[in-house]
């Protein structure tokens, strides 16, 4: 069946530094990889997504990667700060002009920035 | 826009019991998934509706049912509830098969439900 990896399933940094978060995708048909992110005692958020037709998106610090090749893609926090602590879920999705929207969700990272 | 709501937000229920947990879409959504969320396990998908039919379905048994209405709301039962039905439930929603393209799903608050 479709299925999502994530890892790493946890994951600690210096603050300042980088992290790196990969998935990667079995359903060859996805087409929209979003990345949510969930606070502690929060629900979870969009933080940035990217379609299959786009190799790299970047919004601040935050960018994401996307192989359709290889069937994986990225999450990439630069100069990491202690609000970036949290579990971080990729998912991967088809839907578009369809009548069916199955969005699958990667096990979660949690992330934790050292002060 | 008003946000995705959940009530309750709270729930204790004894085992053998059932709960009815609702949820209420952002306006203009005509999708809401549910989602069981335990500690460790992530997010696991139940099931979804559109236009008041559930179109997937989650690989839970058949305690687990829902049902969406006509104005989008949507609510999620589980019958005979057992200690590991513990767990946090979240509903999102999304603009659905709207032709856009767009699956963004916008998570609720979650209803906590705790089974002694």
């Amino acid at each position: 069946g479709e299925n999502v990896e994530q890892h790493p399933s946890t994951l600690s940094v210096q603050e300042g530094d980088s992290a790196v978060i990969k998935c990667t995708y079995s359903d060859s048909a996805s087409n929209y990889f979003p990345w949510y992110k969930q606070e502690l005692g929060k629900r979870p958020q969009l933080i940035i997504d990217i379609r299959s037709n786009v190799g790299e998106k970047k919004d601040q610090r935050i960018a994401v990667t996307l192989n359709k090749t290889a069937k994986h893609f990225s999450l990439h926090i630069t100069e990491t700060q202690p609000e970036d602590s949290a579990v971080y879920f990729c998912a991967a999705s088809h839907s578009l002009y369809s009548s069916a929207s199955k969005i699958i969700f990667g096990s979660g990272t949690r992330l934790s920035i050292r002060p | 826009k008003a946000g995705v709501t959940q009530t309750p937000r709270y729930l204790i229920k004894t085992r053998g019991q059932q709960v009815t947990l609702s949820c209420s879409p952002i306006s203009g959504h005509r999708s809401v998934s549910w989602y069981q969320q335990t500690p460790g396990q992530g997010l696991q998908f139940l099931f979804e509706y559109f236009s008041e039919t559930q179109r997937n379905k989650g690989n839970f048994p058949g305690r687990f049912s829902g049902r969406q209405f006509s104005n989008s709301r949507s609510e999620m039962n589980v019958s005979t509830l057992e200690l590991g039905d513990s767990a946090l439930y979240l509903c999102a929603s999304s603009l659905g098969w709207s032709g856009l393209g767009t699956d963004t799903q916008y998570f609720g608050p979650g209803t906590r439900l705790t089974v002694l």
